[in-house]
């Protein structure tokens, strides 16, 4: 069965400093992963995805996520935290063949001026 | 201006009242998908569909219905029977079903 772990409710950084929200996948097959964000009371964005090529993914508002397979995870990543990327983050996996997408439960993130 | 829509962003409804929300894209997207966004909990997956005319259960399907008649529209109805209906619901679509998906705004409902 396919499943995502997300172990950090939320993570708290200062502006300026890097930030990394944790994800670890299990799955059949090869991964398809993926990062979104929410803001209160909206809808999921898109941030980036991995499917196969490079391990470091680089996606939208310059944040970039690494695929490790030994360890099974795909960190999501930013060099430099600025207080608007304080919000939800889900990550999200799913397997070859036809499989549903299987959502984590969230990580807040907070980022302090 | 491409994207999903979903209305209205807000429903309020009695106890025993059948409900459907609304879900439009003009992405031309061929899947489409609704969850329930419960605190602390992520997304579940209600019902999909890979084609019009088409749609498959996913992990919480009972006491929701969903139609696909049109490639664009992707109505839930939220029937009587869903024991705990009040929640947060977010309509998505793809290019395929192997695609990323892209959500809608999202529905609150509220069943007193």
């Amino acid at each position: 069965a396919q499943s995502v772990a997300q172990p950090e409710d939320q993570v708290n950084v200062a502006e300026g400093n890097p930030l990394t929200v944790k994800c670890t996948y299990s799955v059949s097959g090869n991964p398809y992963l993926f990062w979104y964000v929410q803001y209160p009371n909206r809808g999921l964005q898109f941030l980036l995805k991995y499917i196969t090529g490079d391990n470091l993914v680089k996606g939208s508002y310059g944040f970039e996520a690494e695929f490790n397979k030994s360890q099974t995870s795909f960190h999501l990543k930013k060099p430099s935290a600025l207080v608007s990327d304080s919000a939800l983050y889900f990550c999200a996996v799913r397997g070859t063949g036809f499989q549903k997408l299987v959502f984590g439960t969230g990580t807040r993130l907070l980022v302090s001026p | 201006d491409g994207g999903i829509t979903q209305s209205p962003k807000y429903l309020f409804r009695k106890e025993g009242q059948n409900v459907t929300l609304s879900c439009e894209q003009n992405l031309n997207h061929d899947a489409m998908y609704w969850y329930r966004q419960d605190p602390g909990q992520g997304l579940r997956l209600i019902y999909y569909s890979q084609i019009v005319n088409d749609f498959q259960k996913g992990d919480i399907a009972e006491g929701y219905s969903v139609s696909r008649e049109k490639k664009e529209s992707f109505p839930l109805t939220v029937t009587s029977a869903q024991k705990n209906p009040t929640a947060f619901y977010l309509c998505a679509s793809s290019v395929d079903r192997g695609k990323e998906q892209y959500f809608g705004p999202g529905t609150r409902l509220t069943v007193t």
